[in-house]
């Protein structure tokens, strides 16, 4: 699976929009981007994903570039309640159906 | 519609002794995955089932942890004998039938096992 780079922490003030980006340069033309995030204590939790182009549904909208080396996951109007450590995750669409986490960016929403 | 569920939420044991985690998936799910966040440590892949078969094990530590889904239902997840460096947080997954896609996997709450 190709790797993922993230940054390991940000802020965004509540009620503005949170932008995750998320740099995945080796990515190959059969894998998707997949979103999760984990809250503390809880499960992780899926968010969205996409393959080239951008998706949108009603918790995130997702922005692939037109190489597909980069992404950036948009959450549009941040509650404290999206407070969690997000995981990108690039992940082929048939064969190996297992999540490979890293270390993901831990978003802080400050009140 | 129940989520993934996992039995127990917290599980203390002593170094040596035998614990068995629980996943209950999503009714209809035909993937079930098992991970686990050690200390400090990414979620790491443990295995996937497909029905009762298991589709990948790669993840899998060692021969002391033993996964089964007799009937393709609940699956258990057997750390015999326990080791200290066992402790973390153990995730159960489930998402739809293999082959249509790859759909979200839902999570449960997840295990804390701290062996002692």
């Amino acid at each position: 699976d190709a790797k993922t780079t993230q940054p390991p922490s940000m802020d965004c003030a509540e009620g503005r929009a949170a932008n995750l980006p998320c740099n995945h340069s080796t990515i190959s033309g059969n894998e998707y981007v997949y979103w999760y995030r984990q809250i503390h204590s809880q499960g992780p939790q899926y968010i969205i994903h996409g393959l080239k182009n951008n998706e949108t549904n009603e918790m995130a909208s997702l922005i692939i570039t037109e190489d597909r080396k980069s992404s950036t996951l948009i959450l549009p109007h941040a509650t404290l309640r999206d407070t969690a450590v997000y995981y990108c995750i690039a992940r082929p669409n048939f064969g190996n159906e297992k999540l490979t986490f890293g270390t993901g960016t831990r978003l802080t929403i400050i009140p | 519609e129940a989520g993934v569920t996992q039995f127990p939420s917290h599980s203390v044991i002593e170094k040596g002794q035998t614990v068995t985690l629980r996943c209950d998936p999503i009714s209809g799910h035909d993937n079930l995955y098992w991970y686990r966040r050690v200390m400090g440590k990414e979620i790491k892949f443990l295995l996937h089932f497909v029905k009762e078969s298991k589709q990948d094990e790669s993840g899998m530590p060692n021969n002391r942890f033993l996964a089964e889904r007799t009937g393709g239902t609940y699956s258990t997840l057997k750390v015999q004998p326990a080791e200290l460096e066992d402790s973390g947080v153990y995730f159960c997954a489930s998402s739809q039938r293999f082959g249509q896609g790859l759909g979200e996997a839902f999570f449960g709450q997840g295990t804390r096992l701290t062996v002692v």
